[in-house]
Protein backbone atom coordinates (compact mmCIF):
# COMPACT_ATOMS: atom_id res chain seq x y z
CA UNK A 1 0.00 0.00 0.00
CA UNK A 2 1.03 4.08 -0.52
CA UNK A 3 2.69 5.35 2.23
CA UNK A 4 3.37 9.34 2.43
CA UNK A 5 6.28 10.05 4.94
CA UNK A 6 7.15 13.48 5.56
CA UNK A 7 10.44 15.23 7.02
CA UNK A 8 11.15 16.45 9.31
CA UNK A 9 8.54 14.87 12.01
CA UNK A 10 9.16 18.11 14.04
CA UNK A 11 10.48 21.70 13.86
CA UNK A 12 11.14 24.53 15.99
CA UNK A 13 12.64 28.11 14.16
CA UNK A 14 13.00 31.55 15.07
CA UNK A 15 10.51 34.23 13.76
CA UNK A 16 11.35 35.22 10.28
CA UNK A 17 13.22 31.82 9.32
CA UNK A 18 12.30 30.09 5.91
CA UNK A 19 11.54 26.09 5.86
CA UNK A 20 10.85 23.34 3.90
CA UNK A 21 8.58 20.80 4.95
CA UNK A 22 9.08 17.57 2.38
CA UNK A 23 6.62 14.74 1.79
CA UNK A 24 7.90 11.11 -0.12
CA UNK A 25 5.37 8.80 -1.40
CA UNK A 26 6.18 5.22 -1.66
CA UNK A 27 4.48 5.13 -4.93
CA UNK A 28 3.65 7.34 -8.47
CA UNK A 29 1.90 10.05 -6.75
CA UNK A 30 -1.53 11.47 -8.50
CA UNK A 31 -2.33 14.47 -6.70
CA UNK A 32 -0.89 15.96 -3.74
CA UNK A 33 -2.59 17.90 -1.08
CA UNK A 34 -1.10 20.39 1.44
CA UNK A 35 -3.24 21.04 5.20
CA UNK A 36 -2.64 22.45 7.94
CA UNK A 37 -3.61 21.08 11.45
CA UNK A 38 -4.24 23.19 14.81
CA UNK A 39 -4.13 20.90 17.88
CA UNK A 40 -7.66 19.44 18.41
CA UNK A 41 -8.90 20.60 15.44
CA UNK A 42 -9.70 20.06 11.68
CA UNK A 43 -7.99 20.36 8.28
CA UNK A 44 -7.54 23.25 7.11
CA UNK A 45 -6.93 22.94 2.75
CA UNK A 46 -3.89 25.23 1.92
CA UNK A 47 -3.55 23.95 -1.59
CA UNK A 48 -3.17 21.44 -4.29
CA UNK A 49 -0.51 20.16 -6.96
CA UNK A 50 -1.81 18.09 -9.93
CA UNK A 51 1.20 17.76 -12.49
CA UNK A 52 4.51 17.28 -12.02
CA UNK A 53 6.25 20.44 -11.55
CA UNK A 54 3.15 22.31 -10.76
CA UNK A 55 4.08 25.13 -8.29
CA UNK A 56 1.82 26.89 -6.10
CA UNK A 57 2.27 29.75 -3.76
CA UNK A 58 -0.51 31.06 -1.21
CA UNK A 59 1.02 34.25 0.48
CA UNK A 60 4.80 33.48 2.18
CA UNK A 61 3.43 29.65 1.71
CA UNK A 62 5.42 27.96 -1.81
CA UNK A 63 4.45 24.59 -2.66
CA UNK A 64 6.34 21.91 -5.03
CA UNK A 65 5.45 18.70 -6.97
CA UNK A 66 8.19 16.11 -8.25
CA UNK A 67 6.55 13.37 -9.91
CA UNK A 68 10.14 11.87 -10.86
CA UNK A 69 11.04 12.23 -7.44
CA UNK A 70 7.07 11.17 -6.06
CA UNK A 71 8.07 14.35 -3.84
CA UNK A 72 6.48 17.31 -2.78
CA UNK A 73 8.33 20.21 -0.90
CA UNK A 74 6.23 22.99 1.42
CA UNK A 75 8.42 25.77 1.87
CA UNK A 76 7.34 28.85 4.07
CA UNK A 77 9.37 32.35 3.98
CA UNK A 78 9.59 34.08 7.14
CA UNK A 79 7.91 32.14 9.36
CA UNK A 80 5.61 33.90 11.69
CA UNK A 81 3.67 32.22 14.91
CA UNK A 82 0.62 31.88 12.89
CA UNK A 83 2.18 29.38 10.67
CA UNK A 84 2.69 27.02 13.81
CA UNK A 85 0.74 23.89 13.57
CA UNK A 86 0.69 20.57 12.39
CA UNK A 87 0.99 19.94 8.49
CA UNK A 88 -0.19 16.92 6.19
CA UNK A 89 0.48 16.36 2.75
CA UNK A 90 -2.66 13.81 1.18
CA UNK A 91 -2.54 12.38 -1.47
CA UNK A 92 -5.41 9.87 -3.32
CA UNK A 93 -4.24 6.57 -3.12
CA UNK A 94 -4.26 5.59 -6.82
CA UNK A 95 -5.31 7.31 -9.56
CA UNK A 96 -9.04 7.80 -9.32
CA UNK A 97 -9.78 6.72 -6.23
CA UNK A 98 -12.15 8.64 -3.63
CA UNK A 99 -9.58 7.25 -0.83
CA UNK A 100 -7.15 9.37 0.59
CA UNK A 101 -3.90 8.83 2.42
CA UNK A 102 -2.04 11.08 4.71
CA UNK A 103 1.20 12.36 5.60
CA UNK A 104 2.98 11.10 8.79
CA UNK A 105 2.95 15.24 9.64
CA UNK A 106 4.75 17.77 10.48
CA UNK A 107 5.01 19.77 13.34
CA UNK A 108 6.31 23.41 12.95
CA UNK A 109 6.92 25.59 16.44
CA UNK A 110 7.66 29.28 15.23
CA UNK A 111 9.09 31.05 17.83
CA UNK A 112 8.63 34.76 18.45
CA UNK B 1 -16.69 27.22 -0.82
CA UNK B 2 -17.70 23.94 0.71
CA UNK B 3 -18.19 23.67 3.96
CA UNK B 4 -18.33 20.59 6.57
CA UNK B 5 -20.13 20.75 9.70
CA UNK B 6 -19.25 18.14 12.00
CA UNK B 7 -21.00 17.99 15.73
CA UNK B 8 -20.33 17.37 18.62
CA UNK B 9 -17.05 19.23 18.80
CA UNK B 10 -16.19 17.06 22.10
CA UNK B 11 -17.91 14.76 23.37
CA UNK B 12 -17.28 12.43 27.24
CA UNK B 13 -19.27 9.51 27.62
CA UNK B 14 -18.94 6.44 29.84
CA UNK B 15 -17.68 3.11 29.05
CA UNK B 16 -20.28 0.63 27.49
CA UNK B 17 -22.63 3.69 26.24
CA UNK B 18 -22.37 4.42 22.49
CA UNK B 19 -21.96 8.39 21.42
CA UNK B 20 -22.78 9.60 16.95
CA UNK B 21 -21.09 12.20 15.52
CA UNK B 22 -22.20 13.97 12.68
CA UNK B 23 -20.54 14.90 9.63
CA UNK B 24 -23.04 17.47 7.48
CA UNK B 25 -22.02 19.14 3.98
CA UNK B 26 -23.69 22.71 4.14
CA UNK B 27 -23.81 23.85 0.86
CA UNK B 28 -23.18 20.93 -1.19
CA UNK B 29 -23.98 17.20 -1.74
CA UNK B 30 -21.55 14.28 -0.91
CA UNK B 31 -22.43 11.01 -2.52
CA UNK B 32 -19.31 9.87 -0.57
CA UNK B 33 -18.08 10.95 2.85
CA UNK B 34 -15.14 9.81 4.50
CA UNK B 35 -14.66 9.52 8.45
CA UNK B 36 -10.59 9.15 10.01
CA UNK B 37 -9.35 8.37 13.29
CA UNK B 38 -6.10 10.39 14.68
CA UNK B 39 -4.65 9.23 17.60
CA UNK B 40 -2.58 11.98 19.85
CA UNK B 41 0.65 13.18 17.86
CA UNK B 42 -0.19 10.87 14.32
CA UNK B 43 -1.41 11.41 11.24
CA UNK B 44 -5.23 10.50 10.24
CA UNK B 45 -6.31 6.88 9.58
CA UNK B 46 -9.08 6.48 7.22
CA UNK B 47 -11.37 4.03 8.68
CA UNK B 48 -14.22 3.69 6.10
CA UNK B 49 -15.75 5.32 2.96
CA UNK B 50 -19.65 6.27 3.60
CA UNK B 51 -21.81 5.76 0.13
CA UNK B 52 -24.82 7.59 0.67
CA UNK B 53 -27.60 4.50 0.35
CA UNK B 54 -25.24 1.63 0.21
CA UNK B 55 -23.14 -0.18 2.94
CA UNK B 56 -19.96 1.58 4.37
CA UNK B 57 -17.07 -0.05 3.50
CA UNK B 58 -14.60 -0.41 6.33
CA UNK B 59 -10.79 -0.39 6.42
CA UNK B 60 -8.64 -3.52 7.23
CA UNK B 61 -8.98 -4.08 10.99
CA UNK B 62 -11.59 -1.45 11.56
CA UNK B 63 -14.87 -3.11 13.39
CA UNK B 64 -17.97 -3.09 11.33
CA UNK B 65 -20.64 -3.74 14.53
CA UNK B 66 -18.28 -1.12 16.56
CA UNK B 67 -18.23 1.64 14.47
CA UNK B 68 -21.50 2.08 12.71
CA UNK B 69 -21.74 4.50 9.77
CA UNK B 70 -24.97 5.78 7.74
CA UNK B 71 -25.37 7.78 5.07
CA UNK B 72 -29.04 7.94 4.74
CA UNK B 73 -28.95 11.53 2.41
CA UNK B 74 -26.93 13.21 0.55
CA UNK B 75 -26.10 15.73 2.83
CA UNK B 76 -25.60 13.79 5.80
CA UNK B 77 -23.46 10.84 7.77
CA UNK B 78 -23.11 10.02 11.13
CA UNK B 79 -20.41 7.58 13.10
CA UNK B 80 -22.02 5.78 15.58
CA UNK B 81 -19.38 4.25 18.24
CA UNK B 82 -21.08 1.53 20.28
CA UNK B 83 -20.29 0.52 23.32
CA UNK B 84 -17.35 2.65 23.85
CA UNK B 85 -13.84 1.68 25.55
CA UNK B 86 -11.34 3.96 26.69
CA UNK B 87 -9.15 2.80 23.94
CA UNK B 88 -12.05 4.32 21.25
CA UNK B 89 -10.90 7.73 22.96
CA UNK B 90 -9.68 9.52 20.12
CA UNK B 91 -9.55 12.62 17.49
CA UNK B 92 -12.30 11.89 14.85
CA UNK B 93 -12.46 13.68 11.27
CA UNK B 94 -14.74 13.51 9.12
CA UNK B 95 -14.79 14.67 5.01
CA UNK B 96 -16.86 15.05 2.04
CA UNK B 97 -15.78 15.35 -1.49
CA UNK B 98 -17.65 17.91 -3.64
CA UNK B 99 -17.90 17.59 -7.37
CA UNK B 100 -15.59 15.06 -9.65
CA UNK B 101 -12.39 16.73 -8.75
CA UNK B 102 -10.37 15.26 -5.49
CA UNK B 103 -10.67 18.05 -3.56
CA UNK B 104 -12.06 17.10 -0.46
CA UNK B 105 -13.29 19.20 2.64
CA UNK B 106 -12.44 18.20 6.26
CA UNK B 107 -14.74 18.52 9.64
CA UNK B 108 -13.82 20.01 12.55
CA UNK B 109 -13.25 17.05 14.04
CA UNK B 110 -14.54 14.99 17.28
CA UNK B 111 -12.78 14.48 20.28
CA UNK B 112 -14.16 11.59 21.98
CA UNK B 113 -13.52 10.84 25.80
CA UNK B 114 -14.48 7.40 27.00
CA UNK B 115 -14.00 7.59 30.56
Amino acid sequence: SQELEQSPQSLIVQEGKNLTINCTSSKTLYGLYWYKQKYGEGLIFLMMLQKGGEEKSHEKITAKLDEKKQQSSLHITASQPSHAGIYLCGAPATSGTYKYIFGTGTRLKVLA
Amino acid sequence: GAVVSQHPSWVICKSGTSVKIECRSLDFQATTMFWYRQFPKQSLMLMATSNEGSKATYEQGVEKDKFLINHASLTLSTLTVTSAHPEDSSFYICSARQGSTYGYTFGSGTRLTVV
